[in-house]
């Protein structure tokens, strides 16, 4: 079946560092994603979306590449700080059999930030 | 706040009970989604309301589960005969459209 899942379960990095998460996908007809942030005790958080039509997208401190070719994306994080550290995940938006349209989640990788 | 709503946040009970969460969705959305979340794994749909009609339900809702939105705001899902299998968090989000769904902070379900 579809999946979106991802490479790397924990990533631990230090404050300042880069930080790149990766996700796979499996199902070629998907043409809108999304990255999410879940602290501790909270619900999924907003970070980023890409739609097919585009290879790349940035917002504060983040960045969004997607490979089509591949069928990869990730998320980079730049000076990462300790606010940062969360699960996160990809999730690829879903046309249901009633025409609306669901979430599909990857699982979740945690990322650590050392001070 | 004007974020998504959910209550209780945690709930113990025993196997066998019934249960009931209540989420409030942002007050101008339409579309109001619920998922169940287990621990290292990503949110899982569950249902989707357009207003107060029920559109979707995934097939790891049972019979046992139950979703309703009365008035289009506001939506409650109860949970009957609990099993421990039912343990995780209930998660609830509403969006506008087909425009981002905000997450509300989930509910707890613990089972004994």
């Amino acid at each position: 079946g579809e999946s979106v899942g991802l490479h790397l379960p924990t990533l631990s990095v230090q404050e300042g560092d880069n930080s790149i998460i990766n996700c796979a996908y499996s199902n070629s007809a998907s043409d809108y994603f999304i990255w999410y942030k879940q602290e501790s005790g909270k619900g999924p958080q907003f970070i980023i979306d890409i739609r097919s039509n585009m290879d790349k997208r940035q917002g504060q401190r983040v960045t969004v590449l997607l490979n089509k070719t591949v069928k990869h994306l990730s998320l980079q994080i730049a000076a990462t700080q300790p606010g940062d550290s969360a699960v996160y995940f990809c999730a690829e938006i879903k046309e249901t059999q009633g025409g609306s349209e669901k979430l599909v989640f990857g699982k979740g990788m945690k990322l650590t930030v050392n001070p | 706040d004007t974020g998504v709503s959910q209550d209780p946040r945690h709930k113990i009970t025993k196997r066998g009970q019934n249960v009931t969460f209540r989420c409030d969705p942002i007050s101008e959305h339409n579309r109001l989604y619920w998922y169940r979340q287990t621990l290292g794994q990503g949110p899982e749909f569950l249902t989707y309301f357009q207003n107060e009609a029920q559109l979707e339900k995934s097939r790891l809702l049972s019979d046992r589960f139950s979703a309703e939105r009365p008035k289009g705001s506001f939506s409650t899902l109860e949970i009957q005969r609990t099993e421990q299998g039912d343990s995780a968090m209930y998660l609830c989000a509403s969006s506008w459209a087909g425009n981002e769904q905000f997450f509300g902070p989930g509910t707890r379900l613990t089972v004994l």
